[in-house]
């Protein structure tokens, strides 16, 4: 069965500084991948995704996501955090062939310090 | 409009009401869905549509009853809820099996 685990559930980082969110998850195949932002009272926002193509993918507003497939890792990062970055984000699989089954992470809150 | 759109965005209902969300898509996508977000749980999928067709009911209760009359529209007719009910609604909607575009979604309270 495929799964996927959000390792925090509040990241609270300075303006400015590093951010990391960590996903790990779990499938028997080679998945696709995708990380969605949501905004306070706003729907889910598509940040990046990976399908298999290059293992480090760039997204929308400076974040980006390195595949792992030995650690089984989807982490996403971004170099310097800014207060609109503040918000809830989700890591989420889908299994292969199965694309309208999308399996959801616990989520992370991201706070931004100023 | 653009992209998904969902109606009403706020709705308090009584457990004995009939009430009905609304989604619609902008996008010309085929394939729709409804997913159910309670407070400390991950988003949970309820249904799938694609081509007007319903190809996923994941073990939702009867009380909650989609409706796609085009690949546009996406309705949940809701009755006799419950207040474990109360959650954030979304619709989302894709082209196929590529990514999802989603709604702001309803914010349902039942009393």
């Amino acid at each position: 069965a495929q799964s996927v685990t959000q390792l925090d559930s509040h990241v609270s980082v300075s303006e400015g500084t590093p951010v990391l969110l960590r996903c790990n998850y779990s499938s028997s195949y080679s998945p696709s991948l995708f990380w969605y932002v949501q905004h306070p009272n706003k729907g889910l926002q598509l940040l990046l995704k990976y399908t298999s193509a290059a293992t480090l993918v760039k997204g929308i507003n400076g974040f980006e996501a390195e595949f792992k497939k030995s650690e089984t890792s989807f982490h996403l990062t971004k170099p310097s955090a800014h207060m609109s970055d503040a918000a809830e984000y989700f890591c989420v699989v889908t299994p292969p062939q199965q694309g309208g089954k999308l399996i959801f992470g616990q989520g992370t809150e991201l706070s931004v310090k100023p | 409009e653009t992209g998904v759109t969902q109606t009403p965005r706020h709705l308090v209902m009584g457990m004995t009401n009939k009430k009905s969300l609304k989604c619609e898509q902008h996008l010309g996508h085929n394939a729709m869905y409804w997913y159910k977000q309670s407070a400390k749980k991950p988003l949970e999928l309820m249904f799938v549509y694609n081509f007007k067709e319903q190809t996923e009911n994941n073990s939702v209760p009867s009380r909650f009853s989609p409706e796609c009359p085009n690949s546009s529209h996406l309705f949940l007719h809701l009755h006799t809820l419950q207040p474990e009910d109360s959650a954030l609604y979304l619709c989302a909607s894709s082209q196929g099996l590529a990514e999802q575009f989603f709604g702001p979604g309803t914010r349902l309270t039942v009393l």
